[in-house]
């Protein structure tokens, strides 16, 4: 399951902390993702990035933010702002597209994130 | 958007036994549908996709089924086993390779 990995497994937050999730991947794909997955609920989009120095808003970007400054490395960072953030984070990867072409998304091993 | 909707949400078969999911869409311009099965814990793996350049594609006992005019697709799991219980995802893509998920079907197969 190399390829894309992310850090840490499990991670404790107190309310009012920011927290920061690591995803890195050695595909030399160009494209990465962060997605949140609740119970009963497909995975959303967060925030995405075609290229280094890029990103771009998804479906509930607000209270989250991220950098782009590695080709290898997408981290996210939950805000205080972020309401309800005890959720399963998952990071993806593929190579960039353009248009409504398609390449497959390879997960990492996600990090479960819980408010205390 | 891209809206996808996914039914059921539970599903129980006798191991041996079919199982069907089924999803709608609604952006016509999606053009690539996956499935993904996800373990308890694990990370959401493809198992199949399909482009809406073809109605049907089968992998052993796994197929996926298209049907652009009524924006629905089907996933067919046949001969079911205790190892396919899991929860299953379909998605579609919008433009910029992103995907919409639907919500997920839990799939308990009973031996």
């Amino acid at each position: 399951d190399g390829g894309i990995t992310q850090s840490p497994k499990y991670l404790f937050r107190k309310e009012g902390q920011n927290v920061t999730l690591s995803c890195e991947q050695n595909l030399n794909h160009d494209a990465m993702y962060w997605y949140r997955q609740d119970p009963g609920q497909g995975l959303r989009l967060i925030y995405y990035s075609q290229i280094v120095n890029d990103f771009q808003k998804g479906d509930i970007a607000e209270g989250y933010s991220v950098s782009r400054e590695k080709k290898e490395s997408f981290p996210l960072t939950v805000t205080s702002a972020q309401k309800n953030p005890t959720a399963f984070y998952l990071c993806a990867s593929s190579l960039r597209t353009s248009g409504r072409a398609y390449n497959e998304q390879f997960f990492g091993p996600g990090t479960r994130l819980t408010v205390l | 958007g891209e809206n996808v909707e996914q039914h059921p949400s539970t599903l129980s078969v006798q191991e041996g036994d079919s199982a069907v999911i089924k999803c709608t869409y609604s952006d016509s311009a999606s053009n690539y549908f996956p499935w993904y099965k996800q373990e308890l814990g694990k990370r959401p793996q493809l198992i199949i996709d399909i482009r809406s350049n073809v109605g049907e594609k089968k992998d052993q006992r796994i197929a996926v089924t298209l049907n652009k005019t009524a924006k629905h697709f089907s996933l067919h799991i046949t001969e079911t086993q205790p190892e396919d219980s899991a929860v299953y995802f379909c998605a579609a893509n919008e433009y910029g390779n992103k995907l919409v998920f639907g919500a997920g079907t839990i799939l308990r197969v009973k031996s």
